[in-house]
Order: structure tokens, then C-alpha cells, then sequence
């Protein structure tokens, strides 16, 4: 079964902070994708990343990062210098290879920025 | 601007009275799919169609239906709503089979009383 564990249900920082959302993910395919998905205030699913299982390399966007580890079955986001609008819901996301099969969501982590 | 684009954004309606949410898409994908949100259930796939008149159910089918009669289009139908049904419901659309990444409408907020 596929599963996506947020352990970090909240999280609160002052803004200029870095912070590490943890995203730990269970599959037993070799090939599928790892995605970060942003929920602010608004509603709307922001998609940020995406990453194959092929893929290790870490990718930085800006001020936002993000370090894929098979060997522990990781898939963290780091945001350097958070601002206020980094404040949303953030959300990790699996899928496996075959058709038409769903992204398997975690829970989500509460990111809360405060000046 | 490439979207998928939901309507209504709210709605609030009564059991039993059946209502459509339309989902369209510009961006010529040929993969669809209906999610619904719940507070601790979190994103859950309702229905997904991998291209014109090819549906399928995904997690929680079950009280809604779907049709797919042209790419852009992907429309949810709840026949008889039920307070259970009551959820923020998101359309997605990708490329190909799913593999790239979905983009999402603002998605419907919706309340069966």
C-alpha cells in the first residue's frame, strides 16, 4: 500500500526563519513521483514540485528547496527565509506509475509565518 | 493563461436536489479527475477519466457521476446530494496519464443541507 506521512501537523515561525517541512513516503514501486503541493488562505492547490524516483538530485527554486533521499524514503521542503505569504498548507503527494491511479496525499502541515 | 477553471466556486443546496459542478480545462490535457477535501481525511480521488469517454472510479465513487464528451470538459454530478457530500471538491487535469504533476481549479465549496 502507498502511503504519505506529515508528521508535522503545525508549525509556526517568525518570519526571516528557515524551516523544513518533512514529508516520509511508502511505496513498493520502483517508478513513481513525488509532488509539493501549496494551500494558502485562498483555497486554491498551488503545485510547486515534482519529482521522479529516478531523480535524487536536491532542487532549489529561489528560496525553496527541496531534498529527495531514497534510502530513507524522504521528501523534504526547506523554505529559507520564510515571509508571510509562505503561510499555507503544504501538502506532500505520491504516485505510482500505472494510469490513472491517484495522488496519494499526506495530511498536510499548517505553515504559519508571522512578522 | 493555461487553467482548469470550476463553477460554482459556493454553493449550499438541499437533499436530494441534483446538482452539476463543471470543470473545464484550456490546456488540451487528456487526463482528468475529481478530488473531494475533508478536515482529517484529507484529498481523496472521487473519479478520473483518462480521455474522451474513458471514466473511471477512484477512491469514493460512490454518490457521484461523471461524463467526459469532450477533452476540455469534466463535469461531477451529484444525482441526490447528501450532507455527507458536503466537502471543498478540486477538478485537476494533466498531461498524459497523471505522471507530470495536476493542475488544480480554486475549487467548490459545497454544503448539503
Amino acid at each position: 500500500a502507498q502511503k504519505v506521512t506529515q508528521a508535522q501537523t503545525e508549525i509556526s515561525v517568525v518570519e526571516k526563519e528557515d524551516v523544513t517541512l518533512d514529508c516520509v513516503y511508502e511505496t513498493r514501486d520502483t517508478t513513481y513521483y513525488l509532488f509539493w503541493y501549496k494551500q494558502p488562505p485562498s483555497g486554491e492547490l498551488v503545485f510547486l514540485i515534482r519529482r521522479n524516483s529516478f531523480d535524487e538530485q536536491n532542487e532549489i527554486s529561489g528560496r525553496y528547496s527541496w531534498n529527495f533521499q531514497k534510502s530513507t524514503s524522504s521528501f523534504n521542503f526547506t523554505i529559507t527565509a520564510s515571509q508571510v505569504v509562505d503561510s499555507a498548507v503544504y501538502f506532500c503527494a505520491l504516485r505510482n506509475n500505472q494510469a490513472g491511479t491517484a495522488l496519494i496525499f499526506g495530511k498536510g502541515t499548517t505553515l504559519s509565518v508571522s512578522s | 493563461e493555461a487553467q482548469v477553471t470550476q463553477n460554482p466556486r459556493y454553493l449550499i443546496t438541499v437533499t436530494g436536489k441534483k446538482l452539476t459542478v463543471t470543470c473545464s480545462q484550456n490546456m488540451n490535457h487528456e487526463y482528468m479527475s475529481w478530488y473531494r477535501q475533508d478536515p482529517g481525511l484529507g484529498l481523496r480521488q472521487i473519479y478520473y477519466s483518462m480521455n474522451v469517454e474513458v471514466t473511471d472510479k477512484g477512491d469514493v465513487p460512490e454518490g457521484y457521476k461523471v461524463s467526459r464528451k469532450e477533452k476540455r470538459n469534466f463535469p461531477l454530478i451529484l444525482e441526490s446530494p447528501s450532507p455527507n457530500q458536503t466537502s471543498l471538491y478540486f477538478c485537476a487535469s494533466s498531461p498524459h496519464s497523471g505522471h507530470y504533476g495536476y493542475t488544480f481549479g480554486s475549487g467548490t465549496r459545497l454544503t448539503v443541507v
